[in-house]
């Protein structure tokens, strides 16, 4: 069985930094495209950054200002986070991919941990 | 650039049927797309791919009630048999050279 275990959310405030981590488990973590993935309270899902094979992706609000790595020896995913705004409040998910034709889907998720940014 | 739009809004009666509608952005009528569900207060769910000819494979444990379609850029969500459970919020999400994009989201009440 997946499991996607989310970590490390909290209150920082306004240009302060944090890192998510994601412990994954139940498949091969190395041979997925993993994705993190946020929800403002009451809004929309919104895609913030995948990774696959050696690429990295980002969405463009947080371009520059986020980074996403993985430990495949650690099973472990993760979201480095500088530069935070009030913004970038909320539930951040992360999602492993499916496979082959079904890359790009978000088969699997986590339960989410929060993080919210205010003075 | 590649586009997700859905109606912010839909509802339906117990023990009917609805369709859900996702409209790709011009130039992307033939990618795919995934759905996805969300109850209130949980995260999301996976429940199909569907591809521009309209097949579509669900997830484990998506019930048979479910199911996609496809027309054009429009990519579609059927559920029969509307039960309490589906009142939720259903998201398309489509893919390309590295990005994932979402709709807006569908809330689905079921009255």
């Amino acid at each position: 069985e997946v499991q996607l275990l989310e970590s490390g959310g909290v209150l920082v405030q306004p240009g302060e930094s944090l890192r998510l981590s994601c412990a994954a488990s139940g498949f091969i973590f190395s041979s997925f495209g993993m994705n993190w993935v946020r929800q403002a309270p009451g809004k929309g899902l919104e895609w913030v950054s995948g990774i696959s094979g050696g690429n990295t992706y980002y969405a463009d609000s947080v371009k520059g200002r986020f980074t996403i790595s993985r430990d495949n020896s650690k099973n472990t995913l993760y979201l480095q986070m500088s530069s935070l705004r009030a913004e970038d409040t909320a539930e951040y998910y992360c999602a492993k991919e499916g496979a082959g034709t079904d890359t790009g889907t978000h088969r699997d998720w986590g339960q989410g941990t929060l993080v919210t940014v205010s003075s | 650039q590649l586009v997700l739009t859905q109606s912010p809004s839909a509802s339906a009666s117990l023990g009917a049927s609805v369709k859900l509608t996702c409209t790709l952005s011009s130039g992307h009528s033939t990618y795919a797309i995934a759905w996805l569900q969300q109850q209130p207060e949980k995260g999301p769910r996976y429940l199909m791919k569907v591809n521009s000819d309209g097949s579509h494979t669900k997830g484990d444990g998506i019930p048979d009630r479910f199911s996609g379609s496809s027309s054009g850029a429009e990519r579609h969500l059927t559920i029969s048999s509307l039960q309490s459970e589906d009142e939720a919020d259903y998201y398309c999400q489509t893919w390309g050279s590295g990005i994932r994009v979402f709709g807006g989201g569908t809330k689905l009440s079921v009255l």
